[in-house]
């Protein structure tokens, strides 16, 4: 049964850069869309990016700026890819989830495996 | 940049049906896909294809969809139901990912 979790510091300052990983354990990383996605407190889902397992990437117009996606394989059951937000501000506090993205028979793509999530907050 | 809209809110009673509805104008050619998210917890998939309800979600969950408007239909609404929900769907050339506002279901 393949299973999520976001690991990463839980506290960054103003102006540094957010790393996060996502461990795939139980299942290939192959063949899919992975994704992050955000959720100020008390706010909506916000759509960070997404990679493919070959590398290729795209993401959120208003955060493309910053952000960068990548993906690391591994010859062992784990497989991890990575979320990397350069110059955070208090806004880009939130909870930060990966998650599967599936391919419905119609070929479009959505979320049908989430991590847990986990709360980044940015202060000095 | 490309929106889904959902009202803020929806108050039902239990035992009532509960309508949620979406709009965004990509909905007309693309599918629109539902999650549950109840507090302090990740979101769950509850309707996928505008119709289609994943294995282990009660039958009460139905969606459909006509023109620009995609609609999650929670018959009989359960005080279990009560969370925020999403819709998500592509834009229109499927690249990028979006999320509604969510609207807050109240069973009581």
């Amino acid at each position: 049964q393949v299973q999520l979790q976001e690991s990463g510091p839980g506290l960054v300052k103003p102006s540094e850069t957010l790393s996060l990983t996502c461990t795939v354990s139980g299942g290939s990383i192959s063949s899919n869309y992975w994704s992050w996605i955000r959720q100020s407190p008390g706010k909506g889902l916000e759509w960070i990016g997404y990679i493919y397992y070959s590398g290729s990437t795209n993401y959120n117009p208003s955060l493309k700026s910053r952000v960068t996606i990548s993906v690391h394989t591994s010859k062992n059951q784990f497989s991890q890819f990575s979320l990397k937000l350069s110059s955070v501000t208090a806004a880009d506090t939130a909870v930060y989830y990966c998650a599967r993205e599936y391919s419905s028979s119609w070929g479009y793509w959505y979320f049908d495996l989430w991590g847990r999530g986990t709360l980044v907050t940015v202060s000095s | 940049s490309y929106e889904l809209t959902q009202p803020p809110s929806v108050s039902v009673s239990p035992g009532q049906t509960a309508r949620i509805t979406c709009s965004g104008d990509a909905l007309a050619k693309t599918y629109a896909y539902w999650y549950q998210q109840k507090s302090g917890q990740a979101p769950v998939l509850v309707i996928y294809d505008d119709s289609k309800r994943p294995s282990g979600i009660p039958e009460r969950f139905s969606g459909s969809s006509s023109g620009t408007m995609a609609t999650l239909t929670i018959s009989g609404a359960q005080v279990e139901d009560e969370a925020d929900y999403y819709c998500y769907s592509t834009d229109s050339t499927g690249n990028h990912r979006v999320f509604g506002g969510g609207t807050k279901l109240t069973v009581l």
